[in-house]
């Protein structure tokens, strides 16, 4: 499997614009996660979904913030509009719910710029 | 709301020396504990974890403990190498829901 996949790498945007971060969990796996990194907050849980269900949004910062899955291959996570406080890196991971304690696999991730 | 708390941003040991990463947590019900750890443009990946059923677990030059009483736990790296050196994430996991939550992150610096 090539793991957790994650796009753009990169993301240079002005603010005010749309942006769409994309998702690919491993295989099999049920439980996707966002997260975002900061230096304050470390890995900051944004939203997590168990079989495609969004169980907790609490962590989304404001409505600027939505997150899908619309099936269990792929998620999006948007932000509309974008501001430069939302500069950061955005990780997507993806585990298995249900079994025990199973350990969360990440992406690489990726780097949002709101100019 | 921080639920998890790693109070230490940064750390640094001699070669050879023990590495301690500590983590504080403040919700009981947590069935899970994870450390992980992150290189620069990487990824985190999955480095230990122990059960709220157990004090103690051990992989390699790895080990982390749990005080339950104290709501603690720590990542014990003996001996330190410089490979080591990243930033290390602890995180605490509900096992009926699936929530998995980090602290902020302590960065280790093993000097040669």
């Amino acid at each position: 499997d090539a793991g957790v996949i994650q796009s753009p790498r990169h993301e240079v945007t002005e603010m005010g614009q749309e942006v769409t971060l994309r998702c690919k969990p491993i295989s099999g796996h049920n439980s996707l996660f966002w997260y975002r990194q900061t230096m304050m907050r470390g890995l900051e849980l944004l939203i997590y979904f168990n079989n495609n269900v969004p169980i907790d949004d609490s962590g989304m910062p404001e409505d600027r913030f939505s997150a899908k899955m619309p099936n269990a291959s792929f998620s999006t996570l948007k932000i509309q509009p974008s501001e430069p406080r939302d500069s950061a890196v955005y990780f997507c991971a993806s585990r298995t719910q249900g079994v025990g304690n199973t350990e969360a696999f990440f992406g690489q991730g990726t780097r949002l710029t709101v100019v | 709301d921080q639920q998890v708390k790693q109070n230490s941003p940064s750390l640094s040991v001699q070669e050879g020396r023990i590495s301690i990463l500590n983590c504080d947590y403040t919700n009981s019900m947590f069935d899970y504990f994870l450390w992980y750890k992150k290189y620069p443009a990487e990824g985190p990946t999955f480095l230990i974890s122990i059960s709220s059923i157990k004090d103690k677990n051990e992989d390699g030059r790895f080990t982390v403990f749990l005080n339950k009483s104290a709501k603690h736990l720590s990542l014990h790296i003996v001996p330190s190498q410089p490979g080591d050196s990243a930033v290390y994430f602890c995180a605490a996991l509900r096992g009926n829901t699936g929530k998995l939550i980090f602290g902020q992150g302590t960065t280790l610096q093993v000097k040669p």
